[in-house]
């Protein structure tokens, strides 16, 4: 069984689209997240919600949104793609607010053209 | 602002030679330390994690890691690496009062030749 998965796992598109990518965990976590890796493996944190709530948002443009429905769910949402989006987006979930280890998704490699 | 800092880019070395790879943070807080591997087209798998205790942590794969408190650093070591270990690593940091946020060094690349 897969702990944090993603979907989908590639993603290519044209720059102004909107698109959405999907994360789940069936840890039982009460904490998600989001990362962004760029081209050169640099991992940066973007967003964080503990149980529904936004807990952690970096300095990331507002053309990003994160939404929760559920604990086990954290979806991201970006409008108006650029060329700069492209990236590979890993979603993670931990326990207790990130104090123990954070497990990570397979991650969704994002090519905007 | 934390940061974490890597020493090495990318490392080359044969099988069965040893590896020592270095990791440095800037925080003078608490912190919860990991090392993360991330083998090629793969996520990131947890290698080990330092809360506190024994400065001298085993993890999987025959990895162990110092953290030395006064150095701010927590070296990721392993005796003897095999071909299958060739991944990038991160070391990372975890600010137990700021949400979780893990804060990742730039990683290194590590080649195992056969």
């Amino acid at each position: 069984d897969t702990a944090v998965s993603q979907t989908p796992k590639y993603l290519v598109t044209q720059m102004g689209n909107d698109k959405s990518i999907k994360c789940e965990q069936n840890l039982g976590h009460d904490t998600m997240y989001w990362y962004k890796q760029d081209s050169k493996k640099f991992l940066k944190i973007m967003f964080s919600y503990n149980n529904k709530e936004l807990i952690i948002n970096e300095t990331v443009p507002n053309r990003f949104s994160p939404k929760s429905p559920d604990k086990a769910h954290l979806n991201l949402h970006i409008n108006s793609l650029e060329l700069g989006d492209s990236a590979v987006y890993f979603c993670a979930s931990s326990q207790d607010k990130g104090y123990n280890e954070q497990f990570f998704g397979p991650g969704t490699r994002l090519t905007v053209l | 602002a934390q940061s974490v800092s890597q020493h090495n880019h990318h490392v080359i070395l044969s099988e069965a030679a040893s590896l020592e790879l270095g990791c440095n943070y800037s925080y003078g807080g608490t912190v919860n330390l990991f090392w993360y591997v991330q083998y090629p087209g793969q996520h990131l798998q947890l290698l080990l994690k330092y809360f506190s205790g024994d400065p001298l942590v085993k993890g999987i794969k025959g990895f162990e890691a110092e953290f030395i408190k006064s150095k701010f650093s927590f070296n990721l070591r392993k005796p003897s690496v095999q071909w299958s270990d060739t991944a990038e690593y991160f070391c990372a940091v975890n600010d137990r009062n700021q949400g979780g946020k893990l804060i990742f060094g730039q990683g290194t690349e590590l080649s195992v030749k056969p």
